[in-house]
C-alpha cells in the first residue's frame, strides 16, 4: 500500500541554523509532492509543490529538492528563525488528477533562539 | 486571498446529538472542497471529496451515512456528524481547491470536536 514517512522525531535546531527534514515514500509514483506548515489547533499552509521532473524549488529561505529514484524529498529551512517552528507536512498527490492527498504524519520543528 | 473559513472553530455536545460544521470559501469559487480528520500527532486523514452540485465520494472505512457531506454552492460545503459519539472526536478541517496557480489545497482553521 502506499506509504509517506517523515520523521517522526521532533527537530530542535538552533536559530540561523540550516533545518532539513525528510519525507520518503514507498509504493508510489506521485506527479508533484506538496510541503505545508501547520500551526498548533489550525488548518495547513501551503509551502511548495515539486513537479516529479523538477529537481529542486526554492522559495526564500525554502528549498526543496526531490528524488524519484530514492523516492525521497527533503526540505530545508536556511537562516532558520524561531518562528518557523511548527510542524511541516509533506503531501502526494494520490494520482489520478483528482487532487487528493496522502499527508505524512509531519515534523516538529523548533528553532531556539 | 484564497481565505477559507470554518464554523464553528470548537464544538463540545453530548453523545448522541448531530453536528454542523461550514466550510466556506470566501474569496473565491471552490470547484472542490475536501474534508479531513486529524487525531494527536498524526497525519490528516482525507474522509471525502465533494464538487459543488454532486453527490460526495467518501474514502474507504468513512461511512457517509454517519458524515453527511452537502455542498451547495461553489464556496460553501458542510459536514454533519450525525449522533456523534465519544470516539468522533477529532479535529476536522476542510479546504478547498481551484484558486491556486498549482490547484494546491488552501485549508480552514480546523474545527475542534469533543462528543461527551
Amino acid at each position: 500500500s502506499q506509504k509517506i514517512e517523515q520523521n517522526s522525531e521532533a527537530l530542535n535546531i538552533q536559530e540561523g541554523k540550516t533545518a532539513t527534514l525528510t519525507c520518503n515514500y514507498t509504493n508510489y509514483s506521485p506527479a508533484y509532492l506538496q510541503w505545508y506548515r501547520q500551526d498548533p489547533g489550525r488548518g495547513p499552509v501551503f509551502l511548495l509543490l515539486i513537479r516529479e521532473n523538477e529537481k529542486e524549488k526554492r522559495k526564500e529561505r525554502l528549498k526543496v529538492t526531490f528524488d524519484t529514484t530514492l523516492k525521497q524529498s527533503l526540505f530545508h529551512i536556511t537562516a532558520s528563525q524561531p518562528a518557523d517552528s511548527a510542524t511541516y507536512l509533506c503531501a502526494l498527490d494520490r494520482g489520478a488528477g483528482r487532487g487528493k492527498l496522502i499527508f505524512g504524519q509531519g515534523t516538529e520543528l523548533s528553532v531556539k533562539p | 486571498g484564497a481565505v477559507v473559513s470554518q464554523h464553528p472553530s470548537r464544538v463540545i455536545c453530548k453523545s448522541g446529538t448531530s453536528v454542523k460544521i461550514e466550510c466556506r470559501s470566501l474569496d473565491f469559487q471552490a470547484t472542490t472542497m475536501f474534508w479531513y480528520r486529524q487525531f494527536p500527532k498524526q497525519s490528516l486523514m482525507l474522509m471525502a471529496t465533494s464538487n459543488e452540485g454532486s453527490k460526495a465520494t467518501y474514502e474507504q472505512g468513512v461511512e457517509k451515512d454517519k458524515f453527511l457531506i452537502n455542498h451547495a454552492s461553489l464556496t460553501l460545503s458542510t459536514l454533519t456528524v450525525t449522533s456523534a459519539h465519544p470516539e468522533d472526536s477529532s479535529f476536522y478541517i476542510c479546504s478547498a481547491s481551484g484558486q491556486g496557480v498549482y490547484n494546491e489545497q488552501f485549508f480552514g482553521p480546523g474545527t475542534r470536536l469533543t462528543v461527551l
